[in-house]
């Protein structure tokens, strides 16, 4: 989990509202992702932030908004127009946006939506 | 299509014993590769990361081998512990221009019983 932290671990959710999940890190790293990960699907990017105050749209960011206030920060929104948002949510960091840098993972957090 | 495909989908052995797991990818241009480790509930955390120059590298009792030519990897695992129950997934980033994005397989359920 190195220096990543997400919160909270388990989140649940009724239909129709929206639910901000928390990722920090101390790393100081500048790039900063969110992923979803279902069962039997490998790991899918839903947004990733290079620099403070910009943020790119991933594979999946339809129902999801970002936003990268501070380099420590990048928390993710799960709206309403999220169609199937139970799912566990991993948030990671790395020095830069490239494919040397390793990408450390947060312990994730679990949202379930009743 | 960029794709990684890892095999088997699951595997049980018997704690000492040995156990390789699969990766193939059709990721090109190619740079890297890298195998992670997931405990259940967890956030991914990584092995081993490999260059296309590189042909195997070790980490403990977790040796990684590549084969760029016929794009395959093998994560060789040797005399099991009960920790190493987890998912292991290969990951191949694709490079877009500015930007990196890692394309995941679906991973490889490990189960180490007495």
């Amino acid at each position: 989990d190195g220096g990543i932290t997400q919160s909270p671990k388990y989140l649940f959710r009724k239909e129709g509202q929206n639910v901000t999940l928390s990722c920090e890190q101390n790393l100081n790293h500048d790039a900063m992702y969110w992923y979803r990960q279902d069962p039997g699907q490998g790991l899918r990017l839903i947004y990733y932030s290079q620099i403070v105050n910009d943020f790119q749209k991933g594979d999946i960011a339809e129902g999801y908004s970002v936003s990268r206030e501070k380099k420590e920060s990048f928390p993710l929104t799960v709206t309403s127009a999220q169609k199937n948002p139970t799912a566990f949510y991993l948030c990671a960091s790395s020095g830069q946006v490239n494919s040397y840098n390793e990408q450390f993972f947060g312990p994730g957090t679990r949202l379930t939506v009743l | 299509k960029n794709q990684v495909e890892q095999s088997p989908q699951s595997l049980i052995i018997l704690e000492g014993k040995n156990c390789t797991l699969q990766c193939n990818y059709t990721v090109s241009p190619f740079s890297n590769l890298r195998w992670y480790k997931q405990d259940t509930g967890r956030g991914p955390v990584s092995l081993t990361i490999m260059t296309f120059s590189e042909n195997t590298k070790s980490n403990g009792r977790y040796t990684a081998t590549l084969d760029a030519d016929t794009k395959q990897s093998s994560l060789h695992i040797t005399a099991s512990q009960l920790s190493d129950s987890a998912s292991y997934i290969c990951v191949v980033p694709i490079n877009t221009g500015t930007a990196s994005k890692l394309t995941f397989g679906t991973g490889t359920r490990l189960q180490v019983t007495l």
